[in-house]
């Protein structure tokens, strides 16, 4: 069955440190890739997508994330941490055609001063 | 500015009431969908439109139905409300075409059944 996973539900970084957050989708067909941020009590907002164009897609905010076909893998970076990135961030999926997306569970991250 | 408005932002229903969310957007957009979030599930699809009075099950269709009458609305129905369905409600709208996959959310309606 196609499915995303994300790997951690928690992750807390120091201002200023790397960010990254892990996920990983399982396909038998290229699929479309999506990362949404939450901010608290809003709903989702793209964040950025990977439809095929290039493997390393820029984001908003200073957001990035690099597909690796061979590990199946669809992480987010940023290079340094500010306090207004905590929020919770879902990975998502889309095969076949991008309209019906499968989500991750979510990984909601924290930034200490 | 684009915008998917949801009727209410939180609502406390007892157990048997007939609940509706409504869910407006502006942006013209064919397809409208209807998510659960619940902590620790991510978010699970209750049902799809990919047009007016269209309607596909999603994930988890069970309880809930949905009704499409006009291209910009999109409404859950909960027939006999029940504790379980006691979650936050997100729905959101895509273009077709080549920003498709590219969801607008609303800011969600948060559910509690007692």
């Amino acid at each position: 069955a196609q499915s995303v996973t994300q790997l951690g539900s928690h992750v807390s970084v120091s201002e200023g440190a790397l960010v990254l957050l892990r996920c990983n989708y399982s396909s038998s067909v290229p699929p479309y890739l999506f990362w949404y941020v939450q901010y608290p009590n809003q709903g989702l907002q793209l964040l950025l997508k990977y439809t095929s164009a290039a493997t390393l897609v820029k984001g908003i905010n200073g957001f990035e994330a690099e597909f690796k076909k061979s590990e199946t893998s669809f992480h987010l970076t940023k290079p340094s941490a500010h306090m207004s990135d905590a929020a919770e961030y879902f990975c998502a999926v889309a095969f076949l055609t991008a309209d019906k997306l499968i989500f991750g569970t979510g990984t909601r991250l924290q930034v200490f001063p | 500015d684009v915008k998917v408005t949801q009727s209410s932002r939180y609502l406390v229903k007892r157990t048997g009431e007939k609940v509706f969310l409504e869910c407006v957007q502006d942006m013209d957009h064919e397809n409208m969908f209807w998510y659960r979030q619940d902590p620790g599930l991510g978010l699970r699809l209750i049902y799809f439109s990919y047009d007016v009075k269209m309607k596909e099950k999603g994930d988890i269709p069970e309880g809930y139905s949905v009704s499409r009458e006009k291209k910009e609305r999109f409404s859950l129905i909960l027939e006999s409300a029940s504790t379980n369905q006691t979650s936050m409600y997100l729905c959101a709208s895509s273009s077709s075409g080549e920003n498709t996959g590219e969801l607008f959310f609303g800011e969600g309606s948060r559910l509690t059944v007692l």
